[in-house]
């Protein structure tokens, strides 16, 4: 079973816009989220986090919101540029078990000039 | 190095032959990760290694993987009378500080195994 979900296998987006990727998880003992950008033929590239006491989490132009109560979260590329073209995995742990990453089968986002 | 260097990055393997996958995780970096990801999915949990211990092999998808890490850095994943569903990316991952702390690691670029 996916415990970590992301529904959406593909995303285009004009340059300059705004890109929401989106995550659901169900196992309600993930407390640490985590999102990955990759490149072909590279290894995943971390990008940023949040632990599930905060709601929000920014680093330039790029932000996780985490919904505890959905357990849904998502992250946000603003102004969105051709170099974000990848593949953005979600991935989730528990507290204490940093060390398993349950990941999400990715979004394949494509951003358009 | 600069980085996590997996090699080789690309194996190909007739079913029944035995691989060795070797990682070198960057300089001082005390905790290793394996994962597998398959074609269309995300990586899959393998094992952790803190130093040369193997703290957790419970996503070892058979007896026929074994991963070992004998003296605290180089790591090698290997996988026995190869099956066609072994067939994925192998990743390894490496990261300064244990496990009970969060943060990103630095993952390698893989090694590719198909299985003929």
């Amino acid at each position: 079973d996916q415990q970590v979900k992301q529904n959406s296998p593909s995303l285009s987006v004009q340059e300059g816009r705004i890109s929401i990727l989106n995550c659901d998880y169900t196992n309600s003992m993930f407390d640490y989220f985590l999102w990955y950008k990759k490149y072909p033929a590279e290894g995943p590239t971390f990008l940023i986090s949040i632990s599930s006491i905060k709601d929000k989490n920014e680093d330039g132009r790029f932000t996780v919101f985490l919904n505890k109560s959905a357990k849904h979260l998502s992250l946000h590329i603003v102004p969105s540029q051709p170099g974000d073209s990848a593949v953005y995995f979600c991935a989730a742990t528990p507290t204490g078990t940093a060390s398993k990453l349950t990941f999400g089968t990715g979004t394949r986002l494509q951003v358009t000039l | 190095g600069a980085g996590v260097s997996q090699s080789p990055r690309y194996k190909v393997a007739k079913r029944g032959q035995d691989v060795a996958l070797r990682c070198d995780p960057i300089s001082g970096h005390v905790s290793l990760f394996w994962y597998q990801q398959a074609l269309g999915q995300g990586p899959e949990f393998l094992t952790y290694f803190q130093n040369e211990a193997q703290l957790d092999k419970s996503g070892l998808p058979s007896d026929r993987f074994f991963a070992e890490r004998p003296e605290g850095s180089v790591s090698t994943l290997k996988i026995q009378r190869t099956q066609q569903e072994d067939s994925a990316v192998y990743l390894c991952a490496s990261s300064f500080l244990s496990v009970t702390f969060f943060g990103g690691y630095t993952f390698g670029s893989g090694t590719r195994l198909t299985v003929v």
